[in-house]
């Protein structure tokens, strides 16, 4: 199984930085791996695919890059709507894995 | 637009077997390339993949459920299904069902469901 590590686990941020968050995979991935926001009393809603493939009517301000085994996700210019757990998820390799989160607050 | 949205009880008790559906609108569960996806929300936890059906029918399970989970499609219904038996506390969550729509990228999720296995 490949497992996925976030780092930071959480990050307490003020408005209008910029937010980096880390995926390493335990082996590497190729590019397959894909980021979600994860709002409360909501489902998860996928922001970048395939490492840094944009998704429609997700902001400009989400980036994702990287390859083999570290990924970054990137948020430029945080906005208060941002405050969510974003997660990685890995589809090379059965069983599909996700990272375990990383908790982005608004200062 | 594919939506998506589960339905099955609140409520299951242990031992019994918990199932859950997924209605799937704006498309069809026959679709090329589609993975028709199961995931799971402990309290408090993160995300867990239990397993998906792929368009065609062929399935695939996260090991740590494999002998008590399948996942199914009702093409009549336009639903695809999941089960899981022998369930204890610990079976307790958020479910969602999700869809890759044309690769396994989750496109689409459902709302999800709160699903209580008293101990």
């Amino acid at each position: 199984e490949i497992v996925l590590t976030q780092s930071p686990d959480s990050h307490s941020v003020t408005p209008k930085e910029k937010v980096t968050i880390t995926c390493r995979a335990s082996q590497t991935i190729g590019r397959n791996l894909h980021w979600y926001q994860h709002k409360p009393h909501q489902s998860p809603k996928l922001l970048i695919k395939y490492a840094s493939r944009s998704i429609s009517g997700v902001p400009s301000r989400f980036s994702g890059s990287g390859s083999g085994t570290e990924f970054t996700l990137t948020i430029n210019g945080l906005e208060v709507e941002d405050a969510a757990v974003y997660y990685c998820h890995q589809t090379i390799s059965l069983p599909w894995t996700f990272g375990q989160g990383t908790k982005v607050e608004i200062q | 637009q594919v939506q998506l949205q589960e339905s099955g009880p609140g409520l299951v008790k242990a031992s019994q077997t918990l199932s859950l559906t997924c209605t799937v609108s704006g498309g069809s569960v026959r679709s090329d390339g589609y993975y028709w996806t199961w995931i799971r929300q402990h309290p408090g936890k993160g995300l867990e993949w239990i397993g998906y059906i792929y368009y065609s029918g062929s399935t695939s399970y996260n090991p740590s459920l494999k002998s008590r989970v399948s996942i199914s499609i009702d093409t009549s219904k336009n639903q695809f299904s999941l089960n899981l038996t022998s369930v204890t506390a610990a079976d307790s969550g958020v479910f969602y069902c999700a869809g890759g729509l044309v690769d396994p990228s989750l496109e689409a999720w459902g709302q999800g469901t709160l699903v209580t296995v008293p101990s």
